[in-house]
């Protein structure tokens, strides 16, 4: 298994420009979140989904969008990217939605000039 | 889901056990707690979790008080491996998003 995989690990863009960062999981886990990690900060909760079809807010939601098509994938979207979106992006998945053990990604880091 | 307090930051000799401890003074019954750690810039790692019972696992034990308010997370002989910022968290069994706060950095020296 591959667990949670995160494409890309780097990424340089400029203000304005939209992305998508893509996550993947090969473990048939029905959760799956993003966190983003600023410099000596704890991780806040984005998006996240408990199933295929279904998506909610979390914490940060501002300036992202995700849709969760099949339970294997889940994206993010930066739709006008903006220097305060320069961070760590981290993906977790879960075997069941009440459950807190996650399993995270490597992480992508998003520069955004 | 109740708030933790971590202390910033601590060392401990490799080879020694290290006593990670976490306040949640505010932590109602149905809430678990849970323990992450992140090395260097890795994505968080699960640990172990527990709600009134001490758990141990291949990697720490939990210690739980009685009274629920207070935990400590023990790596009984610390690796240099172990370096790494360790995060407390609690939640109920019904939420489905875990909080992060700024954890407690785990230096071990050898």
């Amino acid at each position: 298994n591959a667990g949670v995989t995160q494409t890309p690990k780097f990424q340089v863009l400029k203000t304005g420009q939209s992305m998508t960062l893509q996550c993947a999981q090969d473990m048939n886990h029905e959760y799956m979140s993003w966190y983003r990690q600023d410099p000596g900060m704890g991780l806040r909760l984005i998006h996240y989904s408990v199933g295929a079809g279904i998506t909610d807010q979390g914490e940060v939601p501002n300036g992202y969008n995700v849709s969760r098509s099949t339970t294997e994938d889940f994206p993010l979207r930066l739709l006008s990217a903006a220097p305060s979106q320069t961070s760590v992006y981290f993906c977790a998945s879960s075997y069941d939605p009440r459950a807190g053990e996650l399993f995270f990604g490597e992480g992508s880091r998003l520069t955004v000039l | 889901d109740a708030k933790t307090t971590q202390p910033p930051s601590m060392d401990c000799a490799e080879g020694r056990a290290a006593n990670l401890p976490c306040n949640h003074s505010t932590i109602s019954g149905n809430e678990y707690v849970y323990w992450y750690r992140q090395i260097h810039s890795q994505g968080p790692q699960y640990i172990i979790h527990g709600l009134k019972n001490n758990e141990t696992n291949e990697m720490a034990s939990l210690i739980i008080t009685e009274d629920r308010k207070s935990s400590t997370l023990i790596l009984p002989h610390a690796t240099l491996r172990d370096t790494a910022v360790y995060y407390c968290i609690v939640r109920g069994e019904g939420a489905q998003k875990l909080v992060f706060g700024q954890g407690t950095r785990l230096t071990i020296n050898p």
